[in-house]
């Protein structure tokens, strides 16, 4: 069974930092594309980065320079460094499988975990 | 960057009753687009993708269709347990990935 378990989310000030996991179950990080998504309260949904399976990582303009996406490969374990957080940058970030075969898509997703970042 | 923009953004219907949820993309993206459905407080759930190609395990009562800048999903008899917040997405890479602002369906 496949399961994405997301943990390290909470309360932050502005400008601090916080590193999110994701633990997987049931295939192999380092085969895979995993992603970062997230949604602010009550908003849609927002691509945030993504580390591919040959350790190429991208990221949206919103947190680039801010975020880092790595992997730890032993414990099959996806990671989101958070610095410099701001505001807006609350919300609920879910990891999430992502295909690209022609087309972008995330077909297996964690539970999400809640940053809120607020002094 | 290339805008989707669903409508309506919130619908109301009754069990049985067809739904129509339209997605439109700023410009021109072929067949490359997916459906995801969000029920409260849970993850998005990945519905269609290439714009008509059901993903395993999802309820055929769910289709999608269009292709260039308009897109439908459509829901052929509405069931309580569709209650969510549906999404479009595009894109064939990630730099260029963008969701639409989503459609929430309720039951009358």
């Amino acid at each position: 069974e496949v399961q994405l378990v997301e943990t390290g989310g909470g309360l932050i000030q502005p400008g601090g930092s916080l590193r999110l996991a994701c633990v997987v179950s049931g295939f192999t990080v380092s085969s895979n594309y995993m992603s970062w998504v997230r949604q602010a309260p009550g908003k849609g949904l927002e691509w945030v980065s993504v580390i591919y399976s040959g350790g190429s990582t991208y990221y949206a303009d919103s947190v680039k320079g801010r975020f880092t996406i790595s992997r730890d490969n032993s414990k099959n374990t996806v990671y989101l460094q958070m610095n410099s957080l701001r505001a807006e940058d609350t919300a609920v970030y879910y990891c999430a499988r992502a295909t690209l075969g022609g087309m972008v898509l995330f077909d297996y997703w964690g539970q999400g975990t809640l940053v809120t970042v607020s002094s | 960057d290339i805008q989707m923009t669903q409508s309506p953004s919130s619908v109301s219907a009754s069990v049985g009753d067809r739904v129509t949820i339209t997605c439109r993309a700023s410009q021109g993206i072929s067949s490359w687009l997916a459906w995801y459905q969000q029920k409260p407080g849970k993850a998005p759930n990945l519905l269609i993708y290439a714009a008509s190609s059901l993903q395993s395990g999802v309820p055929s009562r769910f289709s999608g269709s269009g292709s260039g800048t308009d897109f439908t999903l459509t829901i052929s008899s509405l069931q309580p347990e569709d209650l969510a917040t549906y999404y479009c997405q595009q894109a064939n890479s990630f730099l260029t990935l963008t969701f639409g602002g989503g459609t929430k369906v309720e039951i009358k």
